[in-house]
């Protein structure tokens, strides 16, 4: 049974581009969350979706950051227009419930993000 | 502010003792808190999850408080083995409404010797 799927696992980008990470949740896991953890710094929530829903994303900076979840396919992180401040791990998380009986998060080994 | 502090220096302790790991919280009431732990370049895993209402649980040679009074985990392992050097990581839901949304902290490093 495969667990939460990321990538690339690392990403090389020089300032301006745009950084696209994938992420595919457990089976049978229908809500995903994203996490950006920066050197020396602790994981930060970033956004919690749903399948074609944003259910929170008080965590994603305002400008240039996106998410979604379609109905099909993975779950995207999209960062138009990279900036050196950037380059960090960002991290997928996934559960089968949500709310108070949540309980323990399944993350993916993350992608590495390094803008040039 | 609410804030969530782990030893913010690594612990160094010899194979076979018990490493103990402190989480201390403000200005936040948690329904639970868990802990995971991270290697280098990996993903955090989870270990235990703790609820307000309970004092202690434990598995296998890990074993977590929560006193919500004062505001504190602790995080045991007994008979400390090399292999559990790693990054242990405390976190919180503060809100009973996303079970997903957590706080983190810091993460102590441990580190264990032969």
């Amino acid at each position: 049974n495969a667990g939460v799927m990321q990538n690339p696992r690392h990403l090389v980008r020089r300032r301006g581009q745009e950084a696209r990470l994938r992420c595919s949740p457990m089976k049978g896991h229908s809500h995903v969350y994203w996490y950006r953890q920066l050197p020396e710094e602790g994981l930060k929530f970033m956004v919690y979706l749903q399948k074609e829903n944003i259910i929170d994303e008080s965590g994603m900076p305002k400008e240039r950051f996106s998410a979604e979840f379609p109905k099909e396919g993975p779950s995207i992180l999209r960062i138009q227009q990279v900036v050196r401040g950037d380059s960090a791990a960002y991290f997928c998380a996934s559960s089968m419930t949500s709310g108070p009986n949540t309980g323990e998060l399944f993350f993916g080994e993350g992608s590495r993000l390094t803008v040039l | 502010s609410q804030k969530i502090e782990q030893n913010s220096e690594a612990l160094n302790i010899q194979e076979g003792k018990t490493a103990t790991l402190t989480c201390n919280y403000t200005n936040y009431s948690p329904a639970y808190l868990q802990w995971y732990r991270q290697d280098p370049g990996r993903g955090p895993v989870f270990l235990l999850l703790i609820r307000e209402n309970e004092k202690e649980k434990r598995k296998e040679r890990l074993k977590v408080t929560f006193d919500t009074t004062l505001k504190q985990s602790l995080f045991h392992i007994t008979a400390s083995q090399p292999a559990d050097s790693a990054t242990y990581l405390c976190a919180l839901d503060p809100s009973y409404n996303q079970g997903g949304k957590l706080i983190f902290g810091q993460g102590t490093e441990l580190s264990v010797k032969p």
